[in-house]
């Protein structure tokens, strides 16, 4: 079945400490992977996206994530975070159909 | 300039009514989508249309009926609500060209509360 797992439910860190929200999926085929953020009471919004190529995608606000296919995942990366980054982290899986398959998302509170 | 809008934010309703929820999306594309969100913030798609054909249903109740008068338009009717139903709803949007390479946009959420 496909699915995605987000191992961290909840991440507190300090301002100015690195992030990495691990994310792992279950898929047969070629995928397409994106991270989404969701700020509280806002919509979902595209972080990065990994189609093809370099395995490194480099995304919005200075997020970054690896694409690591001998190991499934997609891991989010930020070397610095700053209290703005608080929020919920959404890895997401697609196929042939674009049909999303989401992670049950990272909460993410960064504090002052 | 809002690229894909929902209408209510906010919809607050009794058991066994039956309501709508309206989206529509101004980037030129031709696939949209409904995801529920529940409380946990667990996303799960619902349906999909492309281009006004219905390309991804869910199991999902009969009581949700999606909508496409157009390409650009995606509404949700529920009917007969229940509790179980409240959630946050989004459309999302994506160009729905041939490629399997798409990106979807997300609307800002339809908060459904069921009484």
């Amino acid at each position: 079945a496909q699915s995605v797992s987000q191992h961290n439910h909840h991440v507190i860190l300090s301002e100015a400490a690195s992030l990495e929200l691990g994310c792992n999926y279950s898929y047969g085929g070629t995928v397409n992977l994106f991270w989404y953020v969701q700020y509280p009471g806002q919509h979902l919004q595209l972080l990065l996206k990994y189609f093809s190529g370099d395995p490194l995608v480099k995304g919005i606000k200075g997020f970054e994530a690896e694409f690591i296919k001998s190991k499934f995942s997609f891991n989010l990366r930020k070397p610095s975070v700053q209290w703005s980054d608080t929020a919920e982290y959404f890895c997401a899986v697609s196929g042939a159909t674009n049909k999303l398959i989401f992670g049950t998302g990272t909460l993410l509170a960064v504090q002052p | 300039d809002t690229a894909v809008s929902q209408t209510p934010k906010y919809l607050v309703t009794q058991m066994g009514n039956d309501k709508s929820i309206k989206c529509e999306q101004n980037l030129g594309h031709d696939t949209m989508y409904w995801y529920k969100q529940d409380s946990k913030k667990f996303l799960k798609i619902m349906f999909s249309y492309n281009n006004k054909e219905l390309i991804i249903n869910e199991t999902v109740p009969n009581r949700f009926s999606p909508k496409s008068p157009d390409k650009a338009h995606l509404n949700l009717h529920i009917n007969s609500l229940e509790l179980g139903d409240s959630a946050v709803y989004f459309c999302a949007s994506s160009t729905g060209t041939s490629s399997r390479q798409e990106t979807q946009y997300f609307g800002p959420g339809t908060r459904l509360l069921v009484l």
